[in-house]
């Protein structure tokens, strides 16, 4: 199994701003992935961090928007630049073990106001 | 493509009535199948999970069996508590841990 830690669990952020989320995990994973769960709604994948090269964004997801840093095995990090108020939403870390198990962080519980 | 197909909520029932959650999915491969569930203000908890065909995850008194036939994994359980009242998801992982997320049920049990 695998325990994530991400954080910050919940933040209040101005229009605007960056804010930037972090997630550690206690053993090293090959890759990471960053969801968004907006209100109500379900998780959509952002991206796929790989360490030593670019994250790879989904459909609607751009690195502008959305940076990702993946310096080590065990460490990334998701910043949401320019906030608006449509980018109010959890925003979740996971990892997986081959393909029969993905683990989650407790989640970013961001407010845009 | 991948995709997933939750029946649509929101459920709701009165204690210690039958749950039925249904779920299908499209893959490429054999993906393992898996449902999350929500409670209120909390992150995604893993409830039960199926990596092959015929296998049957449980949890709590919630099964689901692995489908290959109907590309389904739907969830039961036989008499639902009031605690149970939370939004459930029923998801695919077929790539290393990238998983596909249905849209979510709301269950809501009344007392």
């Amino acid at each position: 199994s695998a325990v994530i830690s991400q954080k910050p669990s919940r933040d209040i952020c101005q229009r605007g701003t960056s804010l930037t989320i972090q997630c550690q995990v206690d053993s090293q994973v090959t890759m990471m992935f960053w969801y968004r769960q907006q209100p109500g709604q379900s998780l959509t994948l952002i991206a796929t961090a790989n360490q030593g090269s670019e994250a790879t964004y989904e459909s609607g997801f751009v690195i502008d928007k959305f940076p990702i840093s993946r310096p080590n095995l065990t460490f990334s990090t998701l910043t949401v630049s320019n906030m608006s108020p449509e980018d109010s939403s959890i925003y979740l870390c996971s990892v997986g073990q081959g393909s029969t198990e993905a683990f989650f962080g407790q989640g970013t519980r961001l407010t845009v106001v | 493509g991948n995709s997933v197909t939750q029946m649509e909520g929101p459920v709701t029932l009165s204690e210690e009535a039958f749950l039925t959650i249904n779920c299908t999915y499209t893959a490429t491969g054999y993906p393992s199948l898996f449902w999350y569930v929500q409670y209120p203000g909390e992150g995604l908890q893993l409830l039960l999970k199926a990596t092959k065909a015929d296998d049957k995850g449980s949890n709590k008194g919630f099964e689901a069996t692995y489908r290959k036939e109907t590309t389904s994994f739907h969830l039961e359980k036989g008499s639902v508590q009031v605690s149970d009242s939370a939004v459930y998801f029923c998801a695919h992982n077929t790539n290393a841990g990238k998983s596909t997320f249905g849209d979510g049920t709301t269950l809501t049990v009344k007392p």
